[in-house]
């Protein structure tokens, strides 16, 4: 089994929706998770980090954190064109230095104008 | 404030030769992670400095090495370059040590090295 698991998609959905983007890990000793958006032919950029389990939101990005059943989700509102983008997962746990840091393979997600 | 940048962007090499490639932290970082990027394998760790040592370093053959320098630039190398070598290789920087309570980290765009 994967450390880290993300649908790759590609996820369609229309300008305005709802997104929902989720990652499962297998580890419980993850502490801390990240979402990164890559565009193509870019490197990754960090959206939002979160050390516990819960909610933490920035403008339409919302994290979600439930820890007991090993799941994350991204959810993104009022979602644009320019949204569209590869979303990565990335877990990892403190003390363990950059290897601990383990990543999902990405969900390819396009906003239809 | 400047991003993370990396030399070359494109890179086309051939099977056994060895490539250098660079990159340049945001000022003021002194972690330089290094990962290697494919469609199939995703995003893998390679190696990580700071303050000029390396730190951590993954499951990678020694044909991948690396290194930094006094001002925080990092280097990685990779010699007798075979065809599976072709992949984005990513630098990202931060603050301090990953794992140590910061959790941010900066990629540069990359290096799209070809390996024919």
């Amino acid at each position: 089994q994967k450390e880290v698991e993300q649908d790759p998609g590609p996820l369609s959905v229309p300008e305005g929706a709802i997104v929902s983007l989720n990652c499962t890990y297998s580890n419980s000793a993850f502490q801390y998770f990240m979402w990164y958006r890559q565009y193509s032919r870019k490197g990754p950029e960090l959206l939002m980090y979160t050390y516990s389990s819960g909610n933490k939101e920035d403008g339409r990005f919302t994290a979600q954190v439930d820890k007991s059943s090993k799941y994350i989700s991204l959810f993104i509102r009022d979602s644009q064109p320019s949204d569209s983008a590869t979303y990565l997962c990335a877990k990892g746990y403190s003390g363990g230095g950059a290897d601990g840091l383990t990543f999902g393979k990405g969900t390819h997600l396009i906003i239809q104008p | 404030k400047a991003g993370v940048t990396q030399t070359p962007r494109y890179l086309i090499k051939t099977r056994g030769q060895q490539v250098t490639l660079s990159c340049s932290p945001i000022s003021g970082h002194r972690s330089v992670s290094w990962y290697q990027q494919t469609p199939g394998q995703g995003l893998q760790f390679l190696f990580e400095y700071f303050s000029e040592t390396q730190r951590n370093k993954g499951n990678f053959p020694g044909r991948f090495s690396g290194r930094q320098f006094s001002n925080s630039r990092s280097e990685m190398n990779v010699s007798t370059l075979e065809l599976g070598d072709s992949a984005l290789y990513l630098c990202a920087s931060s603050l301090e040590r990953q794992g140590t309570g910061s959790y941010e980290q900066y990629f540069g765009p990359g290096t799209r090295l070809t390996v024919t």
